[in-house]
């Protein structure tokens, strides 16, 4: 079965440098969520999309800005990169609020 | 907003073990999901339980929402079923946010 895909998986990056991550949800799927989870930590939610338009809002730095495309993909963009910023960033899809699948993660390292 | 508590915070069990997760939850919900982090970081869904009770293999879940808790019982329990089990609520509107519980970790052993 189709999974959601995310690239990169691995991503290095220097202070005030950005980054674009990108996420590709399970097709038919209506809804990506965007998630940060620092070393040790829950996930955080940091935003929301359902049919291209952004749906709930968490706590996303104004450094950081994400859209969904009309293929149903997103892209979630960093800038100013900052040491905190290291961490996993996941994506997850699903179809009217249902059951979630999570992608693999990308791990950016900020240096 | 919904606060989402997990109990116990640590788990160590030998092979073979059964176990028994909490997850209370501070307000009614209509979205609850089970996931399994595993030691490679990767978050699988184990269960999308807002009510009842489903079974899957070695692992079930009861959600009783109107007492604002879910339990996840794992038997036999295996090396792979280790790592952090999370368990995360929400609405059930297209793109609401589900709130992350601090998480259970299990360590088994051989």
């Amino acid at each position: 079965a189709a999974g959601v895909i995310q690239s990169p998986r691995h991503l290095i990056k220097e202070k005030r440098e950005t980054a674009t991550l990108k996420c590709y949800p399970i097709p038919r799927h209506d809804t990506v969520y965007w998630y940060q989870q620092g070393p040790g930590q829950d996930p955080q939610f940091l935003i929301s999309f359902y049919e291209k338009m952004q749906s709930d809002k968490g706590s996303i730095p104004d450094r950081f800005s994400a859209q969904q495309f009309s293929d149903y993909h997103s892209e979630l963009n960093m800038s100013s990169l900052e040491l905190g910023d290291s961490a996993l960033y996941f994506c997850a899809s699903s179809s009217l609020g249902g059951r979630w699948t999570f992608g693999s993660g990308t791990r950016l390292t900020v240096v | 907003g919904i606060q989402v508590e997990q109990s116990p915070p640590d788990l160590i069990l030998q092979e073979g073990a059964n176990s028994t997760l909490r997850c209370n939850f501070s307000d009614s919900v209509n979205n609850l999901q089970w996931f399994h982090q595993n030691p490679w970081g990767q978050l699988i869904n184990l269960f999308y339980i807002p009510s009842g009770t489903k079974q899957n293999g070695r692992l079930s879940a009861t959600t009783v929402a109107t007492e604002r808790y879910s339990l996840l019982y794992i038997s036999s329990s295996q090396t792979t079923d280790s790592g952090v089990y999370f368990c995360a609520v929400g609405g059930n509107q297209a793109g609401t946010a589900l709130i992350f519980g601090k998480g259970t970790t299990l360590s088994v052993s051989s």
